[in-house]
């Protein structure tokens, strides 16, 4: 099993420019997530999804999209990016929502400039 | 709000020293997990603790729940040079649809 997998690792986008980024996983998770990791500030729940077509947001939803068609994928929708999002990125993936053990990506850095 | 503090923010020891990281909120968790992460990497759950008063073991590390649910610690004994990391709690919110995570606790052993 690949668990997790994030794409891009690194990306630099200018303000304005819109991307998405990947995630998929191959564990057949119900809940999967995004947070985004600033220095100081931990990890911060962006968007999660409790099955294929359920998402909700999360703490600090605002200038991202996301979407869940099927369970394996997840992606994260930047409409117009800002310095502010300048940020690494993380997915992650659980069996159910609640008590249950959070499978990481590898991360994707992204700077906004 | 739930929220989750953790002190000290940073810690730098010798290999050999044992160590405490505290995990404390206002609320009432129904369980608290801890995490580590390294450099460049997503985190790695280290475990998962449910009951109040509750004390789990892993290697040199020992988790202890509180009685109330509040708070948590971790406790390394004779650190290592390996267990340089970020530790981080997390605990889910009241309606158990997402973790909430505190900042986190920069841990670096040095030889």
């Amino acid at each position: 099993n690949a668990g997790v997998t994030q794409t891009p690792k690194f990306q630099v986008l200018k303000t304005g420019q819109s991307m998405t980024l990947q995630c998929a996983q191959d564990m057949n998770h119900e809940y999967m997530s995004w947070y985004r990791q600033d220095p100081g500030m931990g990890l911060r729940l962006i968007h999660y999804s409790v099955g294929a077509g359920i998402t909700d947001q999360g703490e600090v939803p605002n200038g991202y999209n996301v979407s869940r068609s099927t369970t394996e994928d997840f992606p994260l929708r930047l409409l117009s990016a800002a310095p502010s999002q300048t940020s690494v990125y993380f997915c992650a993936s659980s069996y159910k929502a609640g008590l249950y053990e959070q499978y990481f990506g590898p991360g994707t850095r992204l700077t906004v400039t | 709000t739930q929220l989750l503090e953790q002190s000290p923010q940073f810690l730098s020891i010798q290999e050999g020293e044992n160590l405490t990281v505290y995990c404390n909120s206002s609320s009432v968790f129904s369980s608290l997990q801890w995490y580590r992460q390294e450099p460049g990497e997503g985190p790695v759950l280290l475990v998962t603790v449910v009951t109040g008063g509750e004390v789990k073991k892993l290697k040199r590390l020992t988790f202890q729940f509180g009685d109330a649910r509040k708070d948590s610690s971790l406790h390394i004994t004779a650190a290592q040079p390996g267990d340089t990391g970020l530790y981080l709690c997390a605990g889910p919110n009241q309606a158990g649809t997402a973790l909430i995570f505190g900042k986190g606790t920069t841990l670096s052993v040095s030889s």
